[in-house]
């Protein structure tokens, strides 16, 4: 039973570039949430995919951006990246109405 | 909006018990869970408490009082595996299956022989 898996596993970008940062669900999830972990933290929720629309969004602005696909998988895009971008992007998946959350590995983005 | 607390770091021996406690505002809340988090990997699920008690789980327990917003985990017979990060974390509102977690910044474990 495939787990939940991201793409790239590392990224390093410049300032004002931007980027886009990949998931699968685990099998038979429908549900996709993507958080955003800096060093020494907590997870913060970014947003939340379901039925391919944008169903929750966190505290972040309008240059991050996402996508759900008919199979479920999900894309993160960052424009205009800030150094304070840099950090560890976790993709969670979840089947409704379930809450649990399972997690990927994440991609670790470093904006020089 | 939320305000989960749980301490920066404990360390404890192998073999012993540690208990790592987490408080949040009650307001709107509907769920805790916990998640364990080696470095630089992710966080994996540790248990899920809706309702007041304690649930077991092998070496680990979760307690919850929803009156107190008050939560803790029970690590016993720690191993040297068990060193890792655990994140607690809150889910709110109604509408199950559409509800974020917010997290709290983790307490750092450090298993010492």
């Amino acid at each position: 039973d495939a787990g939940v898996t991201q793409s790239p596993t590392h990224l390093i970008k410049t300032r004002g570039q931007q980027v886009t940062l990949r998931c699968s669900p685990k099998s038979g999830h429908d549900t996709v949430s993507w958080y955003q972990q800096a060093l020494g933290q907590g997870p913060q929720f970014i947003f939340q995919y379901y039925e391919e629309e944008e169903r929750q969004r966190g505290n972040f602005p309008d240059r991050f951006s996402g996508h759900q696909f008919p199979n479920y998988s999900s894309e993160l895009n960052v424009n205009a990246l800030l150094l304070g971008d840099s950090a560890l992007y976790l993709c969670a998946s979840s089947l409704a109405p379930a809450d649990t959350q399972y997690f990927g590995p994440g991609t670790r983005l470093t904006v020089l | 909006g939320q305000n989960i607390d749980q301490p920066t770091e404990m360390t404890a021996t192998e073999g012993a018990i540690v208990q790592i406690n987490c408080t949040y505002q009650t307001s709107g809340f509907n769920g805790l869970f916990w998640y364990q988090q080696h470095a630089g990997e992710a966080p994996t699920f540790l248990s899920y408490n809706v309702l007041d008690g304690l649930e077991e789980k092998g070496r680990f327990s979760s307690f919850l009082s929803r009156s107190k917003g008050y939560s803790y985990l029970l690590l016993k017979e720690l191993q040297m595996k068990d060193s890792a990060s655990y994140l607690c974390a809150v889910i709110m509102g109604r509408d199950t299956g559409r509800r974020a977690l917010t997290f709290g910044s983790g307490t750092r474990l450090q298993v010492q022989p």
